[in-house]
């Protein structure tokens, strides 16, 4: 099976302008997750879409917003972007998330914003 | 708060020695607990999973044991190679849900 796919993978912002970050989930897998990767805080939980509905968040503001569509693919978006969004952004897509299931990641090859 | 601990400090190791990997959590109780590996510029590669009622899980030069009293994990790479050499993250369920939470790794550097 393909790989999860994450597009663009690098991004050149200005501060206050918006971004939209891409995903293409592995063929079967429901549940999609992203991550914001920094050297600061690590890796940090956004939020995670099952079936087209937020069903997870982090502790993130409502700049960062994401949606599902009905194929499973995963958008993730940034309004009024800041200088500290400047990071690694990752997704992830796992298996049918039922009970039983554990919830392994497979992470995509990110995305590198640079907000300047 | 709950937190985890991985070693901040990078472990370096001769190669063919054992590499282990420390990751400590407090204030969880969780259902498993995983290992990911990542390479600089790349996504986090799932490698073991552990159940709360398994004590030691092995993947061909891989060994992870998981201690609920001590609530420590140890990530065992045996027969150490350069390509070993990464960041090894754990993960952790939190908040009531299945979505694993990452400690922020150990950088583990196998000399030839």
């Amino acid at each position: 099976k393909a790989g999860v796919t994450q597009t663009p993978r690098y991004l050149i912002k200005t501060r206050g302008q918006q971004v939209t970050l891409s995903c293409s989930p592995i063929s079967g897998h429901r549940s999609v997750s992203w991550y914001q990767q920094t050297p600061g805080q690590g890796l940090q939980f956004l939020f995670e879409y099952f079936s087209e509905t937020q069903r997870n968040k982090g502790n993130f503001p409502g700049r960062f917003s994401g949606r599902q569509f009905s194929n499973s693919r995963s958008e993730m978006n940034v309004s009024t972007l800041e200088l500290g969004d400047s990071a690694l952004y990752l997704c992830a897509s796992s298996p049918l998330g039922d009970s039983g299931s554990f919830y392994e990641q497979y992470f995509g090859p990110g995305t590198r914003l640079t907000v300047t | 708060s709950q937190k985890i601990e991985q070693n901040s400090e990078a472990l370096n190791i001769q190669e063919g020695k054992t590499a282990t990997l420390t990751c400590n959590y407090t204030n969880y109780s969780p259902a498993y607990l995983q290992w990911y590996r990542q390479d600089p510029g790349r996504g986090p590669v799932f490698l073991l999973l552990i159940r709360e009622n398994e004590k030691e899980k092995r993947k061909e030069r891989l060994k992870v044991t998981f201690d609920t009293t001590l609530k420590q994990s140890l990530f065992h790479i045996t027969a150490s190679q350069p390509a070993d050499s990464a960041t090894y993250l754990c993960a952790l369920p939190s908040g009531g849900s299945y979505i694993p939470t990452f400690g922020r790794g150990t950088s583990l550097i196998v000399h030839p």
